[in-house]
């Protein structure tokens, strides 16, 4: 009964490096979506996939691409790491069929952009 | 735009003791939920409580129960019984129900943190 699970959970790159964070669900959720946790702030939304084959940007996309993998899977990428993106990233899941289509976490990614 | 305000940065509670943890918000939407997620220290966030606000009746789960005041756009959740698990970060978080994309964000508050003293 794993959920939503992400990896890595810890990641350390220097400025200007890639990498791409991994997140896959077992809900049979159609909807994805990619957050970002700054200190002091909530949550806020980077790109979510409505569903398989569609990807939208959210409220703070620059620096990130998505790539929506299956209806399990939903990828974050970072082509050019900068210190700007240290943060904490959580993906989510929801099905959209019907309400209230709550959001399910993971547990997160921590990054820090030396 | 919707907007999600939490007042209180720290709140002390005593373990047996009930405690509030105020949220106001902001929409345009004739539509929307209301959501409590609790994130402990180890960081992960934990879907706790929903509140649609087309609902007559106040959501409750268990020691959760949300105290929703549509007319005062406010949500604020209550835990009864407080025990020490509960020491976390709680964010309060809405997102209309339209057809349009706004559908899918949520808004999330910048978190209130309770600290349950034995």
């Amino acid at each position: 009964n794993a959920g939503v699970t992400q990896t890595p959970k810890f990641q350390v790159l220097k400025t200007g490096q890639s990498m791409t964070l991994q997140c896959a669900q077992d809900m049979n959720h159609n909807s994805m979506y990619w957050y970002r946790q700054d200190p002091g702030m909530g949550l806020r939304l980077i790109y979510y996939s409505a569903s398989e084959g569609t990807t939208d940007k959210g409220e703070v996309p620059n620096g990130y691409n998505v790539s929506r993998l299956n209806k399990r899977e939903f990828s974050l990428r970072l082509e050019s790491a900068a210190p700007s993106q240290t943060s904490v990233y959580f993906c989510a899941s929801s099905d959209q069929g019907a309400l209230p289509n709550i959001q399910y976490f993971g547990a997160g990614t921590r990054l820090s952009v030396l | 735009a919707q907007k999600i305000t939490q007042t209180q940065p720290g709140m002390f509670v005593q373990e047996k003791e009930a405690v509030t943890l105020d949220c106001t918000y902001d929409t345009s939407d004739p539509s929307y939920g209301l959501f409590w997620y609790k994130q402990p220290s180890s960081g992960e966030m934990i879907f706790l409580i929903y509140q649609g606000s087309y609902d007559q009746q106040n959501a409750t789960e268990g020691r959760y129960s949300l105290n929703f005041q549509k007319a005062r756009k406010s949500a604020n959740l209550v835990i009864s019984a407080s025990q020490l698990g509960d020491s976390a970060m709680y964010f309060c978080a809405m997102r209309p129900f339209n057809s349009g994309g706004s559908n899918y964000k949520l808004t999330f508050g910048k978190g209130t943190l309770l600290t349950v003293n034995p």
